[in-house]
């Protein structure tokens, strides 16, 4: 069964500073992986896709990058700011479901 | 072109009620996926829907719960006999395919809190 763990669970940073959020799964056969974003009592919007074939995405300040064959992901957020505090999920599609890791929160401090 | 929508947003059930959120697919989607998302959890997979089929159901609880999407009108998750236990945020997301490079396009919740 497809396990999917982030760590850091909660990171907090001040404003600028660059960080990146790691994502691990145990099962490589995916179809793709995709990151969150999820601000509380909210839903989830979508931040970035990465095909099982792809090595990295790229929007913005944000830029994901994919190992299948080591099992994972890393969301890099260049000069974060205060508007990025939210939690952060990594979703891991394998054809009928995704599988969700329970997320990092991130604190941005002004 | 409306995203996917979910309703209502709250909805509260006393222990022993029926529950029934709505969720309607984006324009050009068919197919419907159903997550819950308990207090201090993860999102987890209950049900994928397609037109009037069940395709996986591998994450719905045995009892109590049922899926449907029919070939009109949203999808429809039905939670019958509440428990407190039930109380949780439920997802809904569309997507125009499983074929490898299509998304899943998420929906704001229903938040149901049983008493």
């Amino acid at each position: 069964k497809q396990e999917v763990t982030q760590i850091p669970a909660a990171l907090s940073v001040p404003e600028g500073e660059n960080l990146v959020l790691n994502c691990s799964f145990t099962d490589s056969a995916i179809y793709n992986l995709q990151w969150f974003r999820q601000d509380p009592g909210k839903g989830l919007t979508s931040l970035l896709l990465i095909q099982s074939s792809q090595r990295e995405q790229t929007s913005g300040r944000l830029n994901a990058s994919l190992d299948k064959s080591s099992g994972r992901s890393t969301l890099y957020i260049a000069a974060s700011q205060p508007g990025d505090s939210a939690t952060y999920l990594c979703a891991v599609n394998t054809g009928n479901q995704f599988y969700f890791g329970t997320g990092t929160s991130l604190t941005v401090i002004p | 072109n409306a995203g996917v929508m979910q309703n209502p947003r709250h909805l509260v059930r006393r222990r022993g009620q029926e529950a029934r959120l709505r969720c309607s697919p984006m324009k050009g989607h068919s197919h419907v996926y159903w997550y819950r998302q308990l207090p201090e959890e993860g999102l987890k997979f209950m049900v994928y829907l397609q037109k009037e089929n069940i395709i996986d159901e591998s994450g719905m609880p045995k009892e109590r719960f049922s899926a449907e999407f029919p070939k009109e009108g949203p999808s429809i998750l039905r939670i019958q006999q509440v428990v407190r236990g039930d109380s949780a945020a439920y997802f809904c997301a569309s997507s125009p395919s499983t074929r490898q490079g299509y998304e899943q396009y998420f929906g704001p919740g229903t938040r149901l809190t049983v008493t």
